[in-house]
């Protein structure tokens, strides 16, 4: 158990749909990272918060955005769903935010969009 | 552009013998480096790092080398065993420069097979 929390854990979706995913990191953690990955594919970086405040951006959607509030708890919301948006989403805690620190990943959410 | 690269999808080795993982990364400014295990319903669990100030890195059967030279790195597992089938994942990241937020930069991943 990383101490990373994700819910939910399945999601199955209609296309042009939103949804709202939940990240709770781990005690202590002030930075928490989102990750994608579909199918065949690697995890890609999608956007970081530290401590409340958006700290990096990755290759994310217009259409997607995240926030994370002052208990430290982070939300990825994916709007107007298209097919290729189905994957697994992870986010990812560390103390801090700066290279050469360890993150720990949560389980996951599968995101289905039909 | 791909800046880590795990060139071989998979991998499969007897159970006892040596499993390899090789990484590849383009960007010269990545200096920590990092090796995950991923099972099929779960996260990515962390294995070992290394910082470019070393060229090697041990913890119990994992060995990670690092030949920045070749910007080439990878994961030794001695002995294999049949629990160690999963896919391995290599990241990279930034401790300096305006990069130096933590986000990791990932492989494709290597799925190994550790046969009984």
């Amino acid at each position: 158990d990383s101490g990373v929390t994700q819910t939910p854990k399945h999601l199955i979706t209609a296309t042009g749909q939103r949804v709202t995913l939940r990240c709770s990191p781990r005690s202590g953690d002030l930075s928490v990272y989102w990750y994608q990955q579909s199918l065949d594919q690697g995890l890609q970086f999608l956007i970081q918060y530290y401590n409340g405040e958006e700290r990096a951006k990755g290759n994310i959607l217009e259409r997607f955005s995240a926030q994370q509030f002052p208990d430290l708890h982070s939300e990825l919301n994916l709007s107007s769903l298209e097919l290729g948006d189905s994957a697994l989403y992870f986010c990812a805690s560390s103390p801090l935010a700066q290279g050469g620190e360890t993150q720990y990943f949560g389980p996951g959410t599968r995101l289905l969009v039909l | 552009d791909q800046q880590v690269k795990q060139n071989s999808p998979s991998l499969s080795v007897q159970e006892g013998r040596i499993s390899i993982l090789n990484c590849d990364y383009t960007n010269s400014m990545f200096d920590y480096f990092l090796w995950y295990k991923k099972y099929p319903a779960e996260g990515p669990t962390f294995l070992i790092s290394i910082s470019s100030i070393k060229d090697k890195n041990e913890d119990g059967r994992f060995t990670v080398f690092l030949n920045k030279s070749a910007k080439h790195l990878s994961l030794h597992i001695v002995p294999s065993q049949p629990g160690d089938s999963a896919v391995y994942f290599c990241a990279a990241s930034y401790t300096h420069g305006s990069g130096n937020t933590g986000k990791l930069i990932f492989g494709q991943g290597t799925t190994l097979q550790v046969k009984p």
